[in-house]
This record gives C-alpha cells, structure tokens and sequence, in this order.
C-alpha cells in the first residue's frame, strides 16, 4: 500500500537557519501531497499541498516540490523563527473511493533563539 | 469544502468503560475515516466508516474494541470500549477529497 517516509527529528535549528525536513513517498498513481503543522498542545493545521508532479506547495515562507521522479516531497524554509517550533507531518492522499489521507511519523523541529 | 462537527472536545473517563465520539459533516460524503494520534505519535487510521455497510477495519484495529456506525452520509460515531490507559489518545475524524482533507477538531481522550 501507499505510505509516507520523512525523517526522523528531533531537528534542532538556530533562526534564522535554513531547514529541510525529507519527505519520499511510496504511491500508485499520482497522489495529491501535503504538510501538516502540529504546534505545541494544538490540533493539527494544514501547512501546504501540491496537487500534481512539479507543483510547488508554499505557505508561511515553507516551501514544498512535488517530485514524481524522485517521489519526494520535502519541505524547506530559509530563514526559520522561534515560533516555527513544531512537529511536521508529511502525508499524501490515496484514493479508496474516498480519499483517506496516510501520514508520516512526524518530524519534530525545535528552533533556538 | 467540508465543515465537521466533534463531540466531546474531551474527556476523562474510568477504565473499563466506554465513550462514543460523534462526529457532523455539512455535507455528504462516501466515506468517512477515523484516526488515532497518541502521544507524541502520529495519525493512525483506524478504520474507513462507509454508509451502509460495515466499517473497514485498518491492521490492529478491531470492531469489538472501536465499534463504528454511519447511519447516514453525514454523520459518524467512533466508540473506544472497555477502556485502559493505553486508550489515551486524541481520536479524530476526517473526510477526504482528491485535493484536501478536513479533519474535525479531535476529541482528547483520557483514561484513568
């Protein structure tokens, strides 16, 4: 089945590094990708997607490329802030008459002053 | 778009007992999914909710313990029964398209 690999955190950033945080993806057909934010104690948010292969996803200075030949999906920022402190979920949408979503583990990022 | 409706928020429960989770979509939908995130986790699918039929149960997730009804193409509920500590975990449902997912608000579920 469909499944969603991304790195594993924690991943600890000075501001004003510039992050990636890898994402590949295992997937038949074209799956639409995305990225989910889940701060400290809050439900988890939709960051950004990309709905076909080149499609740049870009949210909040965060930034995303759907890679079909590489089957990656990762996710970057130049310049991260305190506040960016999170954990990151990779995940794609497979069709199964619905469209369920399969997540990564999540990549943990803390970011120091 | 898609608005969903959970309920309860949270809670706390004793061990042993059972709490069923509802949750409202603002439109139809085929199917609706339930997920588990337990601490420091990610999301686990849990089991696909089709209207009409029996539920479809993921790897390690049984019907006897997450018992699910759709009784109709808005509306869902998850049951955790004959809870332990282990059942503590945010459950959450969400509905899918082929671009976008929406995911109810979670239901914070602790047992003690």
């Amino acid at each position: 089945g469909n499944s969603v690999t991304q790195m594993e955190g924690p991943v600890t950033l000075s501001e004003e590094a510039f992050l990636t945080i890898n994402c590949t993806y295992t997937a038949t057909g074209y799956p639409s990708l995305f990225w989910y934010v889940q701060y400290p104690g809050e439900g988890l948010q939709l960051l950004l997607k990309a709905t076909k292969a080149d499609d740049k996803g870009s949210n909040k200075g965060f930034e995303a490329t759907y890679r079909k030949e590489t089957t990656s999906f990762h996710l970057e920022k130049g310049s991260v802030q305190v506040s960016d402190s999170a954990v990151y979920f990779c995940a794609l949408s497979e069709d199964t008459g619905g469209f369920k979503t399969i997540f990564g583990a999540g990549t943990r990022l803390f970011v120091k002053a | 778009s898609a608005v969903i409706s959970q309920k309860p928020s949270r809670d706390i429960c004793q061990r042993g007992t059972s709490l069923t989770i509802q949750c409202q979509v603002d439109s139809q939908v085929t199917m609706m999914f339930w997920y588990r995130q337990q601490p420091g986790q990610s999301l686990t699918l849990i089991a696909t909710a089709n209207q009409g039929s029996e539920a479809t149960y993921e790897s390690g997730f049984v019907i006897d313990k997450f018992p699910i009804s759709r009784p109709n193409l808005t509306f869902s509920t998850l049951t955790v029964s004959n809870m332990s500590p282990e059942d503590s975990s945010i459950y959450l449902c969400s509905v899918g398209t082929p671009t976008l997912a929406f995911f109810g608000q979670g239901t914070r579920l602790t047992v003690v």
